[in-house]
């Protein structure tokens, strides 16, 4: 079992719809989450970075962590075709180098 | 403006070659990934180093290696005994003092011919 699970999609929503991203994970140990935003032929992007369990927003997006479950969604508000990316899960351990990705959820969003 | 650069943005390697991929950063960032992007998979983690003169293999450093002779450069070298070379190469960096994340370069996509 990988330590950190996405469903890879292709996920296709119309425009102006309200999306939902999720990762679950096995390591308890995991306090730093992160969600990264990748177009094609480029490098990863940060969008959110959380601590610990709740709710944070940043104008659209929200990301929410539920430390019990071992669940993190990442939520898009009216979305934009320019949202169409693919997104990646990521979360670290305190003090440590190492992140661990999920493979990344394709998202498709049409006029 | 402050960022990663990684060149070339796309990189052929002829059997029994090592090639060498660049990375330079101007963020003043002490720490510095190499990662390996493959269709299907997440990110895995090829070496890193947190300050100059000294790097860690990562989870799948077999047939590469690394220097770091100064702050701002993470030059990442793709050996002849790295059978399956063909993916996209990310470079990354971040500040560790304030716990911040990794802040990622636009890639090299290495090829075989």
């Amino acid at each position: 079992q990988k330590e950190v699970e996405q469903d890879p999609g292709p996920l296709s929503v119309p425009e102006g719809a309200i999306v939902s991203l999720n990762c679950t994970y096995s390591n308890s140990a995991f306090q730093y989450f992160m969600w990264y935003r990748q177009y094609s032929r480029k490098g990863p992007e940060l969008l959110m970075y959380t601590y610990s369990s709740g709710n944070k927003e940043d104008g659209r997006f929200t990301a929410q962590v539920d430390k019990s479950s071992k669940y993190i969604s990442l939520f898009i508000r009216d979305s934009q075709p320019s949202d169409s990316a693919t997104y990646l899960c990521a979360m670290s351990v305190y003090n440590t180098d190492k992140l661990i990705f999920g493979t990344g959820t394709r998202l498709q969003v049409f006029p | 403006d402050g960022g990663i650069t990684q060149s070339p943005k796309y990189l052929f390697r002829k059997e029994g070659q090592n090639v060498t991929l660049s990375c330079e950063q101007n963020l003043n960032h002490d720490a510095m990934y190499w990662y390996r992007q493959d269709p299907g998979q997440g990110l895995r983690l090829i070496y890193y180093s947190q300050i100059v003169n000294d790097f860690q293999k990562g989870d799948i450093a077999e047939g590469y290696s690394v220097s770091r002779e100064k702050k701002e450069s993470f030059p990442l070298t793709v050996t002849s005994a790295q059978k399956n070379p063909t993916a996209f190469y990310l470079c990354a960096s971040r500040d560790p003092p304030s716990n911040q994340p990794q802040h990622f370069g636009d890639g090299t996509r290495l090829s075989i011919l």
